[in-house]
């Protein structure tokens, strides 16, 4: 079975701070990707990946920036956290470099900003 | 661009009746089309996929779905419901041929609130 993990189930953050969000997958994907997720408004992407040290910004990329070091994890990062992130963070990986797949998820961070 | 509807926010049944969840696309090309479930305080889980082949397409669960090319839609159902079907689910829309700028990325619905009642 697939597994995404992610660093943390629950933060809470102040404003300005530095925020870093982990993933972890064990299956060789290519693809890894970063959601959030917002009631009534569906999973946006932030950012993907479809090979290590490549980056593709996704429809809401504002405020995020990433970095995939090895095949394996994928990061998430705010620079300077702001109350309107407090949201729902989903990453997801697939197989199939740079094609449409079967993405698998992990279990999601609930970050809070105060 | 490609887009993807869900027209019903929330939808209440009682167990053991049948659903229906409600999915429209908007794609110029061929899609690949998905379903996923997620269950409160969890991650996404896929139900189903249609790639190419028969239209009518066997899940998890006990769910179908069946897309509808001529009526791009792509509509989940389940005969009888159970109580642990309680959930948000998401219908997914990408590129069969993915490449250039699209790189497969998958566009999702609003969710849909499926609420069981005993």
């Amino acid at each position: 079975d697939v597994k995404v993990t992610q660093s943390s189930r629950y933060l809470v953050k102040r404003t300005g701070e530095k925020v870093f969000l982990e993933c972890v997958q064990d299956m060789d994907h290519e693809n890894m990707f970063w959601y959030r997720q917002d009631p009534g408004l569906g999973l946006r992407l932030i950012y993907f990946s479809y090979d290590v040290k490549m980056k593709e910004k996704g429809d809401i990329p504002e405020g995020y920036s990433v970095s995939r070091e090895k095949k394996e994890r994928f990061s998430l990062i705010l620079e300077s956290a702001s109350t309107n992130q407090t949201s729902m963070y989903l990453c997801a990986s697939s197989l199939v470099q740079g094609g449409t797949d079967t993405q698998y998820f992990g279990p999601g961070t609930r970050l809070t900003v105060l | 661009a490609q887009s993807v509807t869900q027209p019903d926010i929330h939808i209440t049944v009682s167990e053991g009746a049948s659903l229906e969840l409600r999915c429209n696309y908007s794609y110029g090309a061929t899609p690949y089309l998905f379903w996923y479930v997620q269950s409160p305080g969890q991650g996404l889980q896929l139900l189903l996929k249609y790639f190419s082949g028969d239209t009518l397409v066997q899940g998890i669960k006990g769910f179908e779905a069946e897309f509808k090319r001529s009526q791009s839609s792509f509509n989940l159902r389940k005969p009888s419901v159970h109580w642990s079907d309680a959930a948000e689910y998401f219908c997914a829309v990408g590129p069969a041929n993915a490449g250039g700028t699209s790189y497969g990325k998958l566009t999702f619905g609003q969710g849909t609130i499926l609420t069981v009642h005993p």
